[in-house]
């Protein structure tokens, strides 16, 4: 069974704070990691596609790094606004299956 | 092009009834998604399509549950004789090609009474 893990699973941050999420996954057989944004009420939004080992991807105040060798993604939020609450999910492209798993998500919330 | 749209957006019903979910992806996706998701969890893919075929089902969907997509463009999803169990929500993507970020629509919401 292939896991994918996200920690931690809430976070409140007090507006104009930084923060950061982890995504775990499998070290073998990579091929892409997904993160995505999804607002309540909304469509999930996607934030990046990561595909290369020590990639660094950038959106406004949003940040990923992707660490394919141990199987591990950062994404960072700087300066965060209350519309950057939201659930933010990674998920793992498997090329085989041609399917995405997903981890369970961070539940981020911005205390103004 | 409005991006990807789902009907209904709510959907309640009692136990034992049928239903169908329609998807409209992007118009020149040729790759099609489903997924469920229940609170708490991630979305759990249940199956996909390339253009009209459908090339991976999961193991988890049961034999209750149909997907189609007849001309390559719109799909559906029928679930029937419903159980508590499926209440969720039902989210379609599409995207262009393989591993590229996926479009979703706003999902359906399923309530199993």
């Amino acid at each position: 069974i292939l896991n994918v893990e996200q920690s931690p699973q809430s976070l409140h941050v007090q507006e104009g704070d930084s923060t950061n999420f982890t995504c775990s996954f499998p070290s073998s057989n990579f091929y892409a990691l997904h993160w995505y944004r999804w607002e309540t009420a909304k469509s999930p939004e996607a934030l990046f596609v990561m595909t290369l080992n020590g990639d660094e991807k950038k959106k406004g105040r949003i940040s990923a790094t992707l660490n394919t060798k141990e199987g591990y993604s950062y994404l960072y939020i700087k300066g965060s606004q209350p519309e950057d609450s939201a659930t933010y999910l990674c998920a793992f492209w498997i090329q085989g299956a041609q399917k995405l798993v997903f981890g369970q998500g961070t539940r981020l919330t911005i205390n103004p | 092009d409005t991006g990807v749209s789902q009907n209904p957006r709510h959907k309640i019903t009692k136990r034992g009834q049928n239903v169908t979910f329609r998807c409209d992806p992007i118009s020149e996706h040729n790759r099609l998604y489903w997924y469920r998701q229940t609170l708490g969890q991630g979305p759990e893919f249940l199956t996909y399509f390339q253009n009209e075929a459908q090339l991976e089902k999961s193991r988890l969907l049961s034999d209750r549950f149909s997907a189609e997509r007849p001309k390559g463009s719109f799909s559906t999803l029928e679930i029937q004789r419903t159980e508590q169990g499926d209440s969720a929500m039902y989210l379609c993507a599409s995207s262009s090609l393989s591993y590229n970020e996926q479009f979703f629509g706003p999902g359906t919401r399923l309530t199993v009474l």
